[in-house]
């Protein structure tokens, strides 16, 4: 069964930092591109950032202006994403999802709160 | 940067037709994948490339594009025949954006069944 979990969020103040994990399983994980998605209480879907199965090509929106880093361990099938300088509206639940065509799977999420 | 307009709500009687249009310039040159999210819970693939169904997504779900004829001009479409209470849920629409290496998410639709 295709399985990704997410953990690492928590609590933080603005301008600290997080990393997130989502731990993959169920699938070989070297030839799946990722992504991380987040959602904001009450709001809809915000996509982040994509990697591909090698790393080699990596994408973020535009409103992270470079906070964020996206990264890959395939010898531990996992996916991460350092979060620096973070503001209260990085407030949201962060989804990893697989897929470079399309997101055919999600992880549950796992929330992430900035506040003073 | 590309943007994807979806009405912010849809409402339908039990056993009837849903549409849930998804607008963005020049779509039928997208792919466009569609989410099913309920409360609480992960988005889950219903569409991908415009109207394929992942295994296990009833046949009452479909899906067209502005390129082929079920829909016309720059709209692509969600389509849920027979609705039942168990549709109820967040729709959003999404496709790739290749100008600008972006993922694009509509602003998602509230899916009410009366």
């Amino acid at each position: 069964e295709v399985q990704l979990v997410e953990s690492g969020g928590g609590l933080v103040k603005p301008g600290g930092s997080l990393r997130l994990s989502c731990a993959a399983s169920g699938f070989t994980f070297n030839t799946f591109g990722m992504n991380w998605v987040r959602q904001a209480p009450g709001k809809g879907l915000e996509w982040v950032s994509s990697i591909s199965y090698s790393s080699r090509y990596i994408y973020y929106a535009d409103s992270l202006k470079g906070r964020f880093t996206i990264s890959r361990d395939n010898a531990q099938n996992s996916l991460y994403l350092q979060m620096n300088s973070l503001r209260v509206e990085d407030t949201a639940i962060y989804y990893c999802a697989r897929g470079q065509d399309n997101f055919d799977c999600w992880g549950q999420g796992t929330l992430v709160t900035v506040s003073s | 940067s590309y943007v994807l307009t979806q009405p912010p709500s849809v409402s339908v009687a039990p056993g009837k037709t849903a549409r849930i249009t998804c607008g963005g310039n020049n779509i039928g040159d997208k792919s466009v994948h569609w989410y099913q999210q309920k409360p609480g819970q992960a988005p889950v693939l219903v569409i991908y490339n415009d109207s394929d169904r992942p295994s296990g997504i009833p046949e009452r779900f479909s899906g067209s594009n502005s390129g082929n004829m079920a829909t016309s001009g720059n709209t692509a479409a969600l389509t849920i025949t027979g609705v039942e209470a168990g549709d109820e849920a967040d729709y959003y629409c999404q496709v790739w954006d290749s100008s600008s290496y972006h993922w694009v998410f509509g602003g998602g639709t509230k899916l009410t069944v009366l």
